[in-house]
Formats: structure tokens, C-alpha cells, sequence
């Protein structure tokens, strides 16, 4: 099947430090990837749209200037948090959309820890 | 907008019992319906999926049905193992052609031997 890959799969970093989390579906093009943030026991929470080629759809309450996404090419989207602070500290989980297939596939994740 | 419900956990089964977890939505049209799963520390899997009415999705012994009428997609497995203990996530995708996903919680189920 599909594979979405991200990485890193885990990350540390310091309070104020911007933090780059990269999405890349594998084996098949993406036009849409979807970048979703999972607080501890919780659901996944929709963060932004990010479309191949144009500027990210951001839900409401997400901070653009925060989380900003790129999604430069059909294989790759990045998320990178921006002065990060502990509260930011979550798993975010993309995922990507066969425009070929019309299926969507999960990445494994990436836990984030900000101190 | 789209919303699934999902009974909250957890749910602690002994090994061989059979499980459901409820799972109800809303959505305007035809949704695709999913049961992801998620094991401890780990991303989600897509456990099984139906894409209209009267489908039966079903994998690894899980099984769910695609019930219009009472918009339900229920997770049902006759014997659980200690290895399915984890988090399910019922979710849909609208027919709007947005392939935005809708989850509920997540239910955990823990599985003792």
C-alpha cells in the first residue's frame, strides 16, 4: 500500500527554537496533504489544508504565522513551528491524499517536545 | 457540519470477549466511513473503511457496516486478542469532494489476558 513518511519521528527542542516536521507520501503525488495535531488521550485536530503549488487553508483558531506550511512539490510537505514553546508540545500526524486513488494515508507521526 | 460520535472509553474486555464500539455520525449525502487504529506511541492505521450503504468493511477479524438509516458505522470483533488493545478512531469523509477528515475521540480498548 501507500506509504506516508514523516520525519523526525521525535524531536526536542528549546523554548524559542523553530522546529521543521517534513511529510513526503512515498510512492504516489499528493495535491493535498492534511497536517493534524493530537493532544495527550485526545482526537486529531485539523490544523491546515496545505495544496501542491498554493498557500495553506488553516482551520479556525490556528496561528498562520505560527505554523507555517509549505508544500512545494507532490511529494513533500513541511510544518515548520515557529518559536516554539511548551505548549506546543504534541504529536502532529500528517497525512496525504492520492489524487490517483482518491485514498488517504496516514504518516506515523512526529512527537514534538519543546522545554 | 460533518460530526461522528463515538462512545468514550475505555474499555477493558478479557481476552476471547466480544467487542463493539458504537460509532454514529452526521453529514449531508453519501460519507466515506473509517475505523482507524492506533497502538500505543504510534500513528494511525486504517483498520477498514465503506464507501456507501450496506457495505461491510471487515479486517484482522474487525468488522463494521455502513448503516444509512440509522447513520452508524459500529466496530464489532467476536474474539479480541490482548494485541488489539489500542485507540479507535471512527471518521468520515464528506461526499463534498474535500477529502478533510472528520474523526471522533477515539475509544481506547485494553484487552487483558
Amino acid at each position: 500500500g501507500a506509504v506516508v513518511s514523516q520525519h523526525p519521528s521525535r524531536v526536542i527542542c528549546k523554548s524559542g527554537t523553530s522546529v521543521k516536521i517534513e511529510c513526503r507520501s512515498l510512492d504516489f503525488q499528493a495535491t493535498t496533504m492534511f497536517w493534524y495535531r493530537q493532544f495527550p488521550k485526545q482526537s486529531l485536530m485539523l490544523m491546515a489544508t496545505s495544496n501542491e503549488g498554493s498557500k495553506a487553508t488553516y482551520e479556525q483558531g490556528v496561528e498562520k504565522d505560527k505554523f507555517l506550511i509549505n508544500h512545494a512539490s507532490l511529494t513533500l510537505s513541511t510544518l515548520t513551528v515557529t518559536s516554539a514553546h511548551p505548549e506546543d508540545s504534541s504529536f502532529y500526524i500528517c497525512s496525504a491524499h492520492d489524487r490517483g486513488s482518491y485514498e488517504q494515508y496516514f504518516g506515523p507521526g512526529t512527537r514534538l517536545t519543546v522545554t | 457540519g460533518d460530526s461522528v460520535t463515538q462512545m468514550e472509553g475505555p474499555v477493558t474486555l478479557s481476552e476471547e470477549a466480544f467487542l463493539t464500539i458504537n460509532c454514529t455520525y452526521t453529514a449531508t449525502g453519501y460519507p466515506s466511513l473509517f475505523w482507524y487504529v492506533q497502538y500505543p506511541g504510534e500513528g494511525l492505521q486504517l483498520l477498514l473503511k465503506a464507501t456507501k450503504a450496506d457495505d461491510k468493511g471487515s479486517n484482522k477479524g474487525f468488522e463494521a457496516t455502513y448503516r444509512k438509516e440509522t447513520t452508524s458505522f459500529h466496530l464489532e470483533k467476536g474474539s479480541v486478542q490482548v494485541s488489539d488493545s489500542a485507540v479507535y478512531f471512527c471518521a468520515l469523509i464528506g461526499s463534498g469532494g474535500y477529502q478533510k477528515v472528520t474523526f471522533g475521540i477515539g475509544t481506547k480498548l485494553q484487552v487483558i489476558p
